[in-house]
This record gives C-alpha cells, sequence and structure tokens, in this order.
C-alpha cells in the first residue's frame, strides 16, 4: 500500500484479557518498529525488527508484550493479560535506509488507540 | 542509552510570528537529528533532519540547527501559519548499530490567528 497501515484504529478491553495490535509496513521497508505514545507523552520504543536479524526487544516493558514479524513483512504485537497502565497509542512504523549511511526514515501509521478498562 | 530532553512542552504564538523547540541529547556518537509533527489523528511526519556533519539546514520556512559540543539541537518556525499547529517531536539516533530513534516528549504548538 502507500502507507503504513495499522488495525485495529481503536480498542476497548476489559483489564486481564489479551489484545493483538497489526501493522502493515511500506511495501519493500526492511525495517519494522513499533512505538508506544501516552496520553501526553512522547514516543517510547518497544521493539524493532531489520530483516531476517534477531528484533531488538529492549524497550518492551513487561513479558506481557511480545510482537512477531511474519515474512518480513506484517507484525503482531500481543499484549497479554492487559493492565490500565496498558491503555495508550501504539504506533507502528517502518523505513528503508536512507541514502546516507546511518540514517532512516521512519514512516509510521496512524496508530491503535488502545483502551484498558 | 540515549536521552532526548524537549522544551517546551508548550508554546503559543501569534500567526505570523516564529517558534523555536529546543532539545538536548546525552550521546555524542548520535549521528542523526530528525524532526517529526503529529497533527490530531494522525502518526508522526518527517518534516526536516539534519546529520551530525552539518550545523543548519533549511527547508522553506523550517530551519533547524545543531550543536555537537553542547549536544542540543532547535527546530525554527518562521513566518507561522494556523496549519503548523501540532505536535513536534524531536529526536536522535545513537552509535552506528543502534538503529532505534530515542524520541522527545513532544511539543505541542499553537499558532493564533
Amino acid at each position: 500500500g502507500a502507507g503504513v497501515s495499522q488495525s485495529p484504529s481503536n480498542k476497548v478491553t476489559e483489564k486481564g484479557k489479551d489484545v493483538e495490535l497489526r501493522c502493515d509496513p511500506i511495501s519493500g521497508h526492511t525495517a519494522l518498529y513499533w512505538y508506544r505514545q501516552s496520553l501526553g507523552q512522547g514516543l517510547e520504543f518497544l521493539i524493532y525488527f531489520q530483516g531476517n536479524s534477531a528484533p531488538d526487544k529492549s524497550g518492551l516493558p513487561s513479558d506481557r508484550f511480545s510482537a512477531e514479524r511474519t515474512g518480513g513483512s506484517v507484525s503482531t504485537l500481543t499484549i497479554q493479560r492487559t493492565q490500565q497502565e496498558d491503555s495508550a497509542v501504539y504506533l507502528c512504523a517502518s523505513s528503508s535506509l536512507g541514502r546516507s549511511s546511518g540514517a532512516n526514515v521512519l514512516t509510521f501509521g496512524a496508530g491503535s488507540r488502545l483502551t484498558v478498562l | 542509552g540515549e536521552n532526548v530532553e524537549q522544551h517546551p512542552s508548550t508554546l503559543s504564538v501569534q500567526e505570523g510570528d516564529s517558534a523555536v523547540i529546543k532539545c538536548t541529547y546525552s550521546d555524542s556518537a548520535s549521528n542523526y537529528f530528525p524532526w517529526y509533527k503529529q497533527e490530531l489523528g494522525k502518526g508522526p511526519q518527517l518534516i526536516i533532519d539534519i546529520r551530525s556533519n552539518v550545523g543548519e539546514k533549511k527547508d522553506q520556512r523550517i530551519a533547524v540547527t545543531l550543536n555537537k559540543t553542547a549536544k542540543h539541537f532547535s527546530l525554527h518556525i518562521t513566518e507561522t501559519q494556523p496549519e503548523d499547529s501540532a505536535v513536534y517531536f524531536c529526536a536522535a539516533k545513537g552509535r552506528q548499530g543502534a538503529q532505534k530513534l530515542v524520541f522527545g516528549q513532544g511539543t505541542r504548538l499553537t499558532i493564533n490567528p
């Protein structure tokens, strides 16, 4: 597609339920990122995938959070046993290598707004 | 790891005036500094970026300056217009091999007509 697509756009769930958030990156982009944006806060890095390399999971806040990227394209972020503090907008971004070494221009999706009651 | 601080958190200016947003970073090896604009209900979009081998970059009404010695960089918007109202984020990318962007906390810019 023309941009990064995320679904669902909005998700309301009850505390303790599991949720899955999906990201379709731009075709051909080898890198995929997940960030979390809590109300009034900045963008908190969660996880990064690059090609076939092992993902950088250093930003995942707990073992309730996991993500996978199948076939080097679509990615799913899973949150198990959701808590109220998980309420946030989850943003996915993809990128290809920039023209200069070390530069990655991220293209973001519109995000998935998660509300945990 | 890298830490990025952004100020102010909110900024209100009159249409036509200039707006300046400032960021500092902690990792002296960081070499890439983009600025993103986020409009309501949308994901952030890149508006301008600068690499560590230059001190200033300009694109029409938007400019970014970088002071590597002091480890700070700034976004300057001149002749502000109502459509400039949005949340702006600075970011820094660390040393080679660290591919993630570390973002500041964001600045909500309001342009008053």
